[in-house]
């Protein structure tokens, strides 16, 4: 079985430009959760989307923003790049928004952006 | 607003040795607890979840404990091996409300096994 797949896995861009990153869940995972993750720091929470809907969202700016789609993979936007904002971005999916007694969360292999 | 904090930092050790990390986090009002190993430059691979009900889980030679009570887990590797050689993140799952189903991290123990 395919985990999560994000893409693209590098990418590097110039300041005040506009960047989509995607991901795609395990299959049968309606639930997608985006985290940034600075070099030397653990993720931080950025966006959880359930059923195509938002369900949380972290202390980002609106500069960041996010979407779910019918096949419930998800695309991470950022608009006006910073400097600050190169990171690995990472992708997780679980079975339900509400991660279940059971549930935790699978990782995808992230994207490294690079902002110049 | 939950903080969780990872001692050590980071930590040097020989192979065969046992070891224990330990996460600390300051709301107990969690559902679950998720350990996972990074490799660097890499993503998450999740090691062993905990369910707030739990008090241990064991996964070959790693073994997680949680205490909701003191906001404390362990995590205890082994026999280590050089192939552990990794930064291990500990997260906790955030109950209801806006914070919902949203992961809080540590900033993780960075672990060498050197042969």
């Amino acid at each position: 079985d395919a985990g999560v797949t994000q893409s693209p896995t590098h990418l590097i861009k110039t300041r005040g430009q506009h960047v989509t990153l995607r991901c795609s869940p395990i299959s049968g995972h309606k639930s997608v959760s985006w985290y940034q993750q600075v070099l030397g720091q653990g993720p931080q929470f950025i966006f959880q989307y359930y059923e195509k809907e938002e369900r949380g969202r972290g202390n980002f700016p609106d500069r960041f923003s996010a979407r779910q789609f019918p096949n419930y993979s998800s695309e991470l936007n950022v608009n006006a790049l910073l400097l600050g904002d190169s990171a690995l971005y990472l992708c997780a999916s679980s079975r339900r928004g509400n991660q279940g007694p059971t549930d935790g969360y699978t990782f995808g292999s992230g994207t490294r952006l690079t902002v110049v | 607003k939950q903080e969780v904090t990872q001692i050590p930092a980071a930590l040097s050790v020989p192979e065969g040795e046992n070891l224990v990390l330990n996460c600390s986090f300051t709301d107990s009002a969690i559902y679950n607890l998720q350990w996972f190993r990074q490799d660097p430059g890499k993503g998450l691979t999740s090691l062993l979840l905990i369910q707030s009900s739990q008090r241990e889980q064991t996964s070959g030679r790693l073994n997680a404990s949680l205490d909701k009570s003191s906001g404390r887990s362990t995590l205890y590797i082994a026999a280590s091996q050089p192939g552990d050689s990794a930064t291990y993140l500990c997260a906790v799952r955030a109950g209801g409300g806006t914070s919902y189903g949203k992961l809080t991290f540590g900033q993780g123990t960075i672990l060498t096994v050197h042969p």
